[in-house]
């Protein structure tokens, strides 16, 4: 079974500065997705960003990129220029693409507090 | 609004009573996911649909736990004889997508379920 875990129970960062989310998990396909959502308190839990394993480029959007190293199933999240409205809680999350379940497991989440 | 509604929001109920949560998919997606999300935590796969058909299910859908897509539209997941560990977020997600490729999964806002 696959397992995802993220260290950082809580993390904090001063609005327009950069903040590093850490996750590791533990497979044993060679075919899967990553993936980073977040949560906003009492909202919807939203998609930030994504990543194939099969790819060794890291993904970016906007203002978020990943640093995905596959050997250490490593899959760590930087924010740039970290604004108020990014502070919720973040899920590092793994689907199986080669056999497993296709649900998704998550990690028990970081929460992020942006500070004005 | 289009995207993903679950109803009810907020469900208090007692030990032993039965409940039932509905959820409406994005209206063209042929996948709905059922999720759990206790306190603190992440969420934990329970079950999807492709279409009408229930095609897989966790070990955690013990079961007292049931759920349907009658028509491939909306579901229902049902809760009999609940207890005080069924307290928790219930997410529904749904998608288009085929085969084992990945497309983006929408939640709803969840049903909060309180088993006194």
């Amino acid at each position: 079974a696959q397992t995802v875990t993220q260290s950082q129970p809580e993390m904090s960062v001063q609005e327009a500065e950069t903040v590093t989310l850490s996750c590791t998990y533990d497979t044993s396909e060679s075919d899967y997705y990553l993936f980073w959502y977040k949560q906003p308190p009492s909202r919807q839990m939203i998609l930030v960003i994504r990543q194939e394993a099969y790819k060794q480029q890291n993904a970016t959007e906007n203002r978020f990129s990943v640093n995905f190293q596959k050997a250490a199933k490593s899959f760590s999240l930087k924010i740039s220029d970290s604004q108020l409205g990014d502070a919720a809680m973040y899920f590092c999350a793994y689907r199986s693409l080669s056999g497993g379940m296709l649900g998704v497991t998550f990690g028990t989440g970081t929460k992020l507090q942006v500070i004005p | 609004d289009t995207g993903v509604s679950q109803n009810p929001r907020h469900k208090i109920t007692k030990r032993g009573q039965n409940v039932t949560f509905r959820c409406d998919p994005i209206s063209e997606h042929n996948r709905l996911y059922w999720y759990r999300q206790t306190l603190g935590q992440g969420p934990e796969f329970l079950t999807y649909f492709q279409n009408e058909a229930q095609l897989e299910k966790s070990r955690l859908l013990s079961d007292r736990f049931s759920a349907e897509r009658p028509k491939g539209s909306f579901s229902t997941l049902e809760i009999q004889r609940t207890e005080q560990g069924d307290s928790a977020m219930y997410l529904c997600a749904s998608s288009q997508e085929t085969g084992r490729t990945y497309n983006e999964q929408f939640f709803g806002p969840g049903t909060r379920l309180t088993v006194l």
